[in-house]
Parts: structure tokens; C-alpha cells; sequence
């Protein structure tokens, strides 16, 4: 079976420019989730979605972060516009709301590297 | 409020030695807890999960014991090889969709 699927793997782009990551998860998840990951602040989740529907978008840092979750199979984390500090590996991840266990599974990541 | 504390690392070991790396927890109610491996390059991959006091989740010759009474979830196994080499997260969650994660310990075994 597929995991998570993350597009690009690898962005380099310049400060001022937009960004857009994108993710599909596991067929027949619910549930999905942005996080980002650095060196100085480890893992933080961005957005929650349940359902295509967002719900905890308080880890989202500020105006310039945007995500989508247009149908069941698809969602995009927006950045505009990108500063240098937004560098970082995103992940997305989803899971079956409704298990106990609220297991995540994570896709690759995207590195993102902004100039 | 819930958290998740994993011992320091780097934890280097040479191959066939024994690995344990520490997690405990603090949480209100009934926390699931987790196991996860980050291989340099990559994402997080499930390793293991305990969803209930006593449970034992094991997988890949690794195991982890949810122990109520010293809120641990220590992480063992018995012959470490160099294809372990990675970083270990420790990750607990109240029944919510929210992970806590712990720090992560990195893990460098040589051969």
C-alpha cells in the first residue's frame, strides 16, 4: 500500500517567493496533520484536519501560513511570502480518526530551503 | 499538563550491544504511547505502540512495556545493528489527535 505521499522533496526557493507543499495520505484516512521540524524547536504541528475540515489551525505561525484540504485525498500547505526562517522539514500525516490509538502515519517530508 | 521526557542522546553503541533508551511520561487519564524511528533523510515510521497499562508493543526486535506505576515506556533491544542507526521519538497522546513528542534520541551503532 501507498503511505503518505509528500510533493516536492526538496524546495529551494528565495525570500519573498511563494510556496506550496503538498500532501496526499493514506486512502481511507480521515484525519491529516502539517507539521514542521527543526533543530532548535523539534517537532510542532501546523494544522489539524478531520474530515477535509480544519480543526486546530493554532500552531499555524502567522498570516503568511495557509493549508487547504480540498477533498479526501489531497491537501496543500501554502507559504506566502517566504522568509528564510521558514527553512525546515514539513512533514504531513495522516490517520483513522475513530481508533483508539490515533496512530499518525508520516509521509517523507519536504526540505524546504529558503534564501 | 501532558508531556513526554526521553533521555539524552547521543547514544553510541557498538553492534550486537544492548540498547535500552528511557521515556516517562506525565498525562492526565490513559495515555497511548508510541515509538518512533527517523532514518536521516526520512520521515517518522510507527515502530511500536502500547495502548494500555502492561501492554508490551514490540516490533523489529525491538519491545516497550507501558509500566502505570513509573509512568515509563522504556524503549529495549536485545542486539542493536548498525542498520538501527537513527533517531528514536518517544510520543505519548491522551486520546486526543495531539502527539507530544519527546525530544528524540539520536542512535549511532558501529560496526
Amino acid at each position: 500500500d501507498a503511505g503518505v505521499i509528500q510533493s516536492p522533496r526538496h524546495e529551494v526557493t528565495e525570500m519573498g517567493q511563494e510556496v506550496t507543499l503538498r500532501c496526499k495520505p493514506i486512502s481511507g484516512h480521515n484525519s491529516l496533520f502539517w507539521y514542521r521540524q527543526t533543530m532548535m524547536r523539534g517537532l510542532e504541528l501546523l494544522i489539524y484536519f478531520n474530515n477535509n475540515v480544519p480543526i486546530d489551525d493554532s500552531g499555524m505561525p502567522e498570516d503568511r501560513f495557509s493549508a487547504k484540504m480540498p477533498n479526501a485525498s489531497f491537501s496543500t500547505l501554502k507559504i506566502q511570502p517566504s522568509e528564510p526562517r521558514d527553512s525546515a522539514v514539513y512533514f504531513c500525516a495522516s490517520s483513522l480518526k475513530g481508533e483508539k490509538t490515533y496512530e499518525q502515519y508520516f509521509g517523507p517530508g519536504t526540505r524546504l530551503t529558503v534564501t | 499538563g501532558n508531556s513526554v521526557t526521553q533521555m539524552e542522546g547521543p547514544v553510541t553503541l557498538s553492534e550486537e550491544a544492548f540498547l535500552t533508551i528511557n521515556c516517562t511520561y506525565t498525562a492526565t487519564g490513559y495515555p497511548s504511547l508510541f515509538w518512533y524511528v527517523q532514518y536521516p533523510g526520512e520521515g517518522l515510521q510507527l515502530l511500536l505502540k502500547a495502548t494500555k497499562a502492561d501492554d508490551k508493543g514490540s516490533n523489529k526486535g525491538f519491545e516497550a512495556t507501558y509500566r502505570k506505576e513509573t509512568t515509563s515506556f522504556h524503549l529495549e533491544k536485545g542486539s542493536v545493528q548498525v542498520s538501527d542507526s537513527a533517531v528514536y521519538f518517544c510520543v505519548g497522546t491522551s486520546g486526543t489527535y495531539k502527539y507530544i513528542f519527546g525530544t528524540g534520541t539520536r542512535l549511532k551503532v558501529l560496526a
